[in-house]
């Protein structure tokens, strides 16, 4: 496909327990950004990588939260040890780069019991 | 550090009549302007952008958006709503140096009524 496709679309998990959440960016796009988005709000910040270097970390809540991106391509959003205010929406996107805009994937929506 | 803020959690709008969602924004420095639009269990669709150049920009779908550095403000315009635009609508800034995140508003719905 064209788009940023992201797996699984849904997650359901038991507090406490480790997930991963997957993000396949359009090909040749050397920016990735994941974003946080709960119920009613926009989307917030987590972390961006340009190529393989995750260059800002700044919005992940907690070291809880751990994202790569190996290879420069597909990147892999992790959280350990889940808790209820973890359940939210994740948003991949990825770009060019510059002042192009950035393309978003549908999303993981992530669902702590 | 940077903010956008959208007064309306909802916009109601008649089919065929004009509609204006409001957003204006804070930024250290010139900023980049986005209009995105997301469809129930979807991502955000990308509808536009202000980068430089004409304060009137046009975008997907007969969407356009005005911006208007006096003010702040960067809202979007419809001459004439369908009710396929019935959506959730977010603007987002970002700083032009480097490649930094989009900050968003908390979005505004927007239900065109036929």
């Amino acid at each position: 496909g064209a788009g940023v496709s992201q797996s699984p679309r849904y997650k359901v998990a038991k507090r406490g327990q480790d997930v991963a959440l997957r993000c396949d960016p359009i090909s040749g796009h050397v920016s990735l950004f994941w974003y946080q988005q709960a119920l009613g709000q926009g989307p917030e910040f987590l972390t961006y990588f340009q190529n393989e270097a995750q260059l800002d970390k700044s919005g992940l809540p907690s070291d809880r939260f751990f994202a790569e991106r190996p290879e420069g391509s597909v990147s892999t959003l992790k959280i350990q040890r889940t808790q209820q205010e973890d359940s939210a929406v994740y948003l991949c996107a990825s770009s060019p780069g510059g002042s192009q805009p950035q393309h978003f994937g549908d999303g993981t929506r992530l669902s702590i019991l | 550090a940077q903010s956008v803020a959208q007064p309306e959690d909802q916009v109601n709008v008649a089919e065929g009549n004009p509609l204006t969602v409001k957003c204006t924004y804070s930024v250290s420095g010139n900023p980049y302007l986005f209009w995105y639009v997301q469809y129930p269990n979807r991502g955000l669709q990308f509808l536009l952008k202000y980068i430089t150049g004409d304060n009137l920009v046009k975008g997907s779908y007969g969407f356009e958006a005005e911006f208007n550095k006096s003010q702040t403000s960067f809202h979007l315009k419809k001459p004439s709503a369908l009710v396929s635009d019935s959506a959730l609508y977010f603007c987002a800034v970002r700083v032009i140096s480097g490649n930094t995140p989009l900050v968003f508003g908390k979005g505004t719905r927007l239900s065109v009524i036929a």
